[in-house]
């Protein structure tokens, strides 16, 4: 039984850029929640997706957004990136929006 | 002030030394969660609970909702234990602690 994948594992932008960052949650969960966590600080709470729609949402700009398709696997866009924007992003699965949660390893963005 | 507090930030053991890591939360909560974070960034999830306590090992969570707090404790630590420990409070959205790192001792 596969965790939870994210792919890419690393990768690097320059600032203005867009990336997209890919996440394939545990079988059986169809939830699905984003986290940011910046070097040396606790996950933020980006957003989190149920049945393809965005239910609940951090206080991170509009520049951050996503998606879940019908196999329960989503996406993270962040568009004009921003050096600030650089940080391991994490996903997580569940199942029920309140359920225990399986993280992924992460995918580390560096914006230069 | 955060939403979610823990101490210390560092944590410095023998091995076979009882641990005791705190976390004060703020947030209505449906569930806390303790989760473990080893170098490279993987999280592993130690704990989800709402109320009494939970014990899985050598790792015990307790919580009390009335005082908002929770504690996570680590009988006869172990070199392997060592990683940063987070905690985490919330419903849908979470809010988590900066973590605790612990290093144990051989």
């Amino acid at each position: 039984d596969a965790g939870v994948t994210q792919s890419p594992t690393h990768l690097i932008k320059t600032r203005g850029q867009q990336v997209t960052l890919r996440c394939s949650p545990k079988s059986g969960h169809d939830t699905v929640s984003w986290y940011q966590q910046a070097l040396g600080q606790g996950p933020q709470f980006i957003f989190q997706y149920y049945e393809e729609e965005e239910r609940q949402r951090g206080n991170f700009p509009d520049r951050f957004s996503g998606h879940q398709f019908p196999n329960y696997s989503s996406e993270l866009n962040v568009n004009a990136l921003l050096l600030g924007d650089s940080a391991l992003y994490l996903c997580a699965s569940s199942w029920g929006s309140v359920g225990e949660l399986f993280f992924g390893e992460g995918s580390r963005l560096t914006v230069l | 002030k955060n939403e979610v507090e823990q101490s210390p930030q560092n944590l410095t053991a023998q091995e076979g030394e009882f641990i005791t890591i705190n976390c004060s939360y703020s947030v209505g909560i449906s569930a806390l969660h303790w989760l473990q974070q080893h170098p490279g960034g993987g999280i592993v999830s130690l704990f989800m609970l709402s109320s009494g306590k939970k014990k899985h090992g050598r790792l015990i969570a307790t919580i009390n909702i009335q005082e908002k707090h929770s504690s996570l404790h680590i009988t006869a630590s172990h070199p392997r234990d060592s990683a940063v420990y987070i905690c985490a409070a919330g419903a849908n959205n979470l809010f988590f602690g900066t973590g605790t790192r612990l290093t144990v001792i051989p």
